[in-house]
């Protein structure tokens, strides 16, 4: 139990289009999702935490506006890059918390990842 | 908000030999402390926790220690093996799972045949 999956593992994209990156919880509702970005061989930053039915909360220095979150169920998080620029590729993790137990409701469970490659 | 060090960045090791990772945290209030075990391309795998109200928390050869008053906690692996090596994140939390994780900058473990 407790699986989380992103769709694509893998995109590239050419400068100026938009990428939608998908999270999902497979076998339990996730009331909270985290989006982390992690730039190679350096470690996850925070990105933005969505919390079902709500708006996204944006670290400091991420642009709500470039990066569109929308968490429109208990088992879907998107992410969208919109006018994705070179500077946006890196390696994109979801992570996801349970609401209720089974799983464990004060774990992390993190997706595979989406390695965004923007030419 | 929090600020996670972690020390060193890259560690090499013999086979057999142990391996010690040090994080220390900024924010007094975190009571959640995770190490993660990243491989190439690969999403973070939890090898272990601690929380606040613990000191010392051991699975096999994995064991980690939390001093709250000096804001530090370390990862401790014994009898390393080369599967072992990978890069391992420290991570601090206010809450386990319903706050988001500040990580560490990883350390690049490489364990020698």
């Amino acid at each position: 139990g407790a699986v989380v999956s992103q769709h694509p593992s893998r995109v590239i994209c050419k400068s100026g289009t938009s990428v939608k990156i998908e999270c999902r919880s497979l076998d339990f509702q996730a009331t909270t999702m985290f989006w982390y970005r992690q730039f190679p061989k350096q470690s996850l930053m925070l990105m933005a935490t969505s919390n079902e039915g709500s708006k996204a909360t944006y670290e400091q220095g991420v642009e709500k506006d470039k990066f569109l979150i929308n968490h429109a169920s208990l088992t879907l998080s998107t992410l969208t890059v919109t006018s994705a620029h070179p500077e946006d590729s890196s390696f994109y993790i979801c992570s996801a918390i349970s609401g209720t137990s089974p799983p464990a409701i004060d774990t992390q469970y993190f997706g595979p990842g989406t390695r965004l490659t923007v030419l | 908000g929090e600020n996670v060090e972690q020390h060193p960045s890259t560690l090499s090791v013999q086979e057999g030999d142990s391996a010690v990772i040090k994080c220390t945290y900024s924010d007094s209030a975190s009571n959640y402390f995770p190490w993660y075990k990243q491989e190439l391309g690969k999403r973070p795998q939890l090898i272990i926790d601690i929380r606040s109200n613990v000191g010392e928390k051991k699975d096999q050869r994995i064991a980690v220690t939390l001093n709250k008053t000096a804001k530090h906690f370390s990862l401790h692996i014994t009898e390393t093996q080369p599967e072992d090596s990978a890069v391992y994140f420290c991570a601090a939390a206010l809450i386990a799972g319903n706050t988001p994780l500040v990580f560490g900058k990883g350390t690049r473990l490489s364990v020698i045949a």
